[in-house]
């Protein structure tokens, strides 16, 4: 199992440029959400999905729209990118009962210019 | 809304010293998880609490959740350079959904050999 795959991992945006960060996972869980960490901010949560066709905004979802058509991809839209939006973005997945833990992906590090 | 707040920021030890962080809610949680994530790494799972007053181990790693579920520990016995990394807690949402977790800002933990 490839558990929570995220694509890419390093990436440059000019200011205004919009983009998609990907995420898929392969074991069938239901819960996922999208992270970004900045220092000394630990990790926001910016947009959850409780399972296909839900999702939900977390503490920071605005510039940030997420979609869930199927079980295992769970896209990040950043609309219109801003400096402020420089980050590392994490997402991330866990079965419903939620008693294992979130599976992490790798990260993708966004800069904005 | 929830909030998880977690110290010290940071702590360095000598090889061979304990280590504590604690974690405080200011809402009474319905469990809370712990995660490692070293260095340029992702947050890794490490264990979840549930009971009141629950103790739990993992080699030289000791967790604990307090009576009133409103605070946790994590005690690490004789450090090793292997332990380096931030560690964090983590909260269910509102409502106790474990779907919308929220984090404490880590604690930074470094160690010299």
């Amino acid at each position: 199992n490839a558990g929570v795959t995220q694509t890419p991992k390093f990436q440059v945006l000019k200011t205004g440029q919009s983009m998609t960060l990907q995420c898929a996972q392969d074991m069938n869980h239901e819960y996922m959400s999208w992270y970004r960490q900045d220092p000394g901010m630990g990790l926001r949560l910016i947009h959850y999905s409780v399972g296909a066709g839900i999702t939900d905004q977390g503490e920071v979802p605005n510039g940030y729209n997420v979609s869930r058509s199927t079980t295992e991809d769970f896209p990040l839209r950043l609309l219109s990118a801003a400096p402020s939006q420089t980050s590392v973005y994490f997402c991330a997945s866990t079965d419903a009962g939620a008693n294992y833990g979130y599976t992490f992906g790798s990260g993708t590090r966004l800069t904005v210019v | 809304g929830q909030q998880v707040m977690q110290i010290p920021q940071y702590q360095h030890v000598q090889e061979g010293e304990d280590f504590t962080t604690y974690c405080n809610s200011s809402t009474t949680l319905s469990n809370i998880q712990w995660y490692k994530q070293r260095p340029g790494g992702h947050p890794v799972f490490l264990i979840q609490l549930v009971k009141s007053g629950e103790v739990k181990k993992q080699k030289r790693l000791t967790f604990q959740f307090g009576e009133a579920k409103k605070n946790s520990s994590l005690h690490i016995t004789a450090t090793q350079t292997t332990d380096v990394g931030t560690y964090f807690c983590a909260g269910p949402g509102s409502g106790g959904s474990n779907y919308k977790l929220t984090f404490g800002k880590g604690t930074l933990l470094t160690v010299n050999p």
